[in-house]
């Protein structure tokens, strides 16, 4: 079964600077998906970003880009200009191809300090 | 932008009671899910649902969680009789049928159920 690691419980970041959020997953698969959410004190799940496992190029949204490591089995996050609103849980998530269910990490809790 | 929606945002029942959590899932999607997320820990996939009957369910789902779609937008979840360690928020989520990583899925805003 695959499983997906955040080994950062707890990350914090002074406003304006640049934060990197580890992820690594453990998967036999080739074909496969990796996302990263951000849930708010309110509890709603908010997708930040995807990257499909069979491009080589890592995504980007704005502020948020991924370090995507394939031999490695690793999947960051980074934050650049952190804003206060980027204050949140944020998950790492796994799916296989095909019609498979997300496989979720433990998450990390991000702080913005103003 | 269309959105998963789900009623009610909070549940508060009494140990043994069965309770109801609603879904509308985004209108041109064909694949729903429900997940799971005890306070403070991570969440958890309990149900997939296509073309009307259970795809796929996590051991989590047992005899006493049912789940359908009782008309052509809502998709509930039924848990027959509660535990306490049923006290979780529950997430919908919904997404197309074509199963690349564009075909992301969407989560509604969750139900916050509390057994008592």
């Amino acid at each position: 079964a695959q499983t997906v690691t955040q080994s950062q419980p707890e990350m914090s970041v002074q406003e304006a600077e640049t934060v990197t959020l580890s992820c690594t997953y453990d998967t036999s698969e080739s074909d496969y998906y990796l996302f990263w959410y951000k849930q708010p004190p309110s509890r709603q799940m908010i997708l930040v970003i995807r990257q499909e496992a069979y491009k080589q190029q890592n995504a980007t949204e704005n502020r948020f880009s991924v370090n995507f490591q394939k031999a490695a089995k690793s999947f960051s996050l980074k934050i650049s200009d952190s804003q206060l609103g980027d204050a949140a849980m944020y998950f790492c998530a796994y799916r296989s191809s095909g019609n498979t269910p997300l496989v979720f990490g433990k998450g990390t809790r991000l702080s913005v300090i103003a | 932008e269309p959105e998963v929606t789900q009623t009610p945002s909070h549940q508060v029942t009494q140990m043994g009671q069965e309770v109801i959590l609603r879904c509308v899932p985004i209108s041109n999607h064909l694949y729903f899910y429900w997940y799971r997320q005890i306070l403070g820990q991570k969440v958890e996939f309990l149900v997939s649902f296509y073309n009307n009957e259970i795809s796929e369910k996590s051991e989590i789902f047992d005899d006493q969680f049912s789940v359908e779609r009782p008309d052509g937008s809502n998709f509930t979840l039924k848990i027959r009789s509660t535990k306490l360690e049923d006290s979780a928020m529950y997430f919908c989520a919904s997404r197309r049928l074509t199963g690349g990583a564009t075909d992301t899925q969407y989560f509604g805003p969750g139900t916050r159920l509390t057994v008592l």
